[in-house]
């Protein structure tokens, strides 16, 4: 059974840093995408960053760039994300999802419950 | 970046009815499109994927179609559990993957 299980979330303060972890089973880890999601209070879904199953391609929202470092150990199955910089606009349910095949689509098929990340003084 | 349209932004049905929501691409997608079903709590769930393919599980009385910039996702006699709210999502041109807005569904 594929599992997603997002952590790390927290409070901090503007300008603060936080490192989310995905730790991820089920399938074949290093074959396989990840990209991180993330949900304001009561808002919809915005994409932030993926990283290819070799961790050799990596995107980023604009939102996020130069703040937010996405990264894989795929010898523990897991995805990190190294968050910077952060920012009032930051608070976000964040999640954590597989992409749907091993080639990377950008759709994903398998997601964490998220981890809540408060950005407040 | 492409943008993704829905609407409505919300509705209301009562079970039995056919319901239908669309999604408008800023420019041409082909059929990269995808829709995912999330409830009050919950993250959100794969529904459909290019287009029409239904992923393993979800009931057949979801459907989607389109192309290029015009999709629908439609459900054919709503069920109470299909409430929630509804993304479509573009993987055509990446980064930025995006989503629309979310529809909201009730059902009466």
């Amino acid at each position: 059974e594929v599992q997603v299980l997002e952590s790390g979330g927290g409070l901090v303060q503007p300008g603060g840093a936080l490192r989310l972890s995905c730790a991820a089973s089920g399938f074949t880890f290093s074959t396989y995408a990840i990209g991180w999601v993330r949900q304001a209070p009561g808002k919809g879904l915005e994409w932030i960053s993926s990283i290819s199953g070799s961790g050799s391609n990596i995107d980023y929202a604009d939102s996020v760039k130069g703040r937010f470092t996405i990264s894989r150990d795929n010898s523990k199955n897991m995805v990190y994300l190294q968050m910077n910089s952060l920012r009032a606009e930051d608070t976000a349910l964040y999640y954590c999802a597989k992409d749907r095949v091993a080639a990377t689509s950008d759709t994903f098929d398998h997601w964490g419950q998220g981890t809540l990340v408060i950005v407040s003084s | 970046d492409i943008q993704m349209t829905q609407s409505p932004s919300s509705l209301s049905a009562s079970v039995g009815d056919r319901v239908t929501i669309t999604c408008r691409a800023s420019r041409s997608i082909s059929t990269y499109l995808n829709w995912y079903q999330q409830k009050p709590g919950k993250a959100p769930k794969l529904l459909i994927y290019v287009v029409s393919t239904l992923q393993s599980g979800v009931p057949s009385r979801f459907s989607g179609s389109g192309s290029e910039t015009e999709f629908t996702l439609t459900i054919s006699g709503v069920q109470p559990e299909d409430s929630g709210t509804y993304y479509c999502q573009q993987s055509f041109t990446t980064p930025p993957v995006t989503f629309g807005q979310g529809t909201k569904l009730e059902i009466k």
